[in-house]
């Protein structure tokens, strides 16, 4: 059971233009959010997180969405730049707990 | 900040020899400790964690196992690797549900 999805398997948009990338959960007792963005024969790093007492945290380029009655989550990055070519995980997890769960994951390319 | 360190890097091993994989970490103590598999076309799959020495927790049935003899030592270990073995081992510090720090990786092909 996939409790925490990323629909889209890739993207790709133009170098200076939006990217917006998905993920969808299912456990309403999540109640914290992770995004991850991994390169190629490296391990993920860390990129920007929220609490689902907040429905937007903003963090330079990269802004995270929570729509906690749609169970959404979306992360933004303004402006796109070819460096943002990589692999972007969503994680969760839940108070009291010792894990995250992470999604399957969607690779971004950013062309000029 | 923390560094875990991972290796080796790469390793391709034929079916039914041993594995041992170690993980260390460096800038923190008593951390949880995680181990992943990235297999292809799919996501992070949890295979262990640890809260603790001698703690470990399995999420997946298989022929793997974990131990952690030191606070900041996690070992992953098999007696036969099989072909469905192959894949990218990731290690992860972290404390408790909240943001995991992961080591560089180690890709292992099983011939």
């Amino acid at each position: 059971d996939q409790q925490v999805k990323q629909n889209s398997p890739s993207l790709s948009v133009q170098e200076g233009r939006i990217s917006i990338l998905n993920c969808d959960y299912t456990n309403s007792m999540f109640d914290y959010f992770l995004w991850y963005k991994k390169y190629p024969a490296e391990g993920p790093t860390f990129l920007i997180s929220i609490s689902s007492i907040k429905d937007k945290n903003e963090d330079g380029r990269f802004t995270v969405f929570l729509n906690k009655s749609a169970k959404h989550l979306s992360l933004h990055i303004v402006p796109s730049q070819p460096g943002d070519s990589a692999v972007y995980f969503c994680a969760a997890s839940m108070t009291y707990t010792d894990k995250l769960i992470f999604g399957t994951g969607t690779r971004l390319q950013v062309f000029p | 900040s923390q560094t875990i360190h991972q290796w080796p890097a790469t390793l391709v091993q034929p079916v039914g020899s041993p594995l041992s994989l170690e993980c260390t970490v460096e800038g923190t103590s008593n951390p949880n400790l995680y181990w992943y598999r990235q297999a292809a076309g799919r996501g992070l799959q949890l295979l262990f964690y640890s809260v603790g020495i001698g703690q470990i927790s399995s999420e997946v049935p298989q022929n793997l196992s974990a131990s952690r003899p030191q606070d900041r030592q996690f070992i992953l270990s098999s007696k036969k690797l099989l072909l469905s073995d192959s894949g990218f081992y990731l290690c992860a510090s972290g404390t408790g549900g909240w943001e995991q720090y992961f080591g560089p990786g180690t890709r292992l092909t099983v011939t």
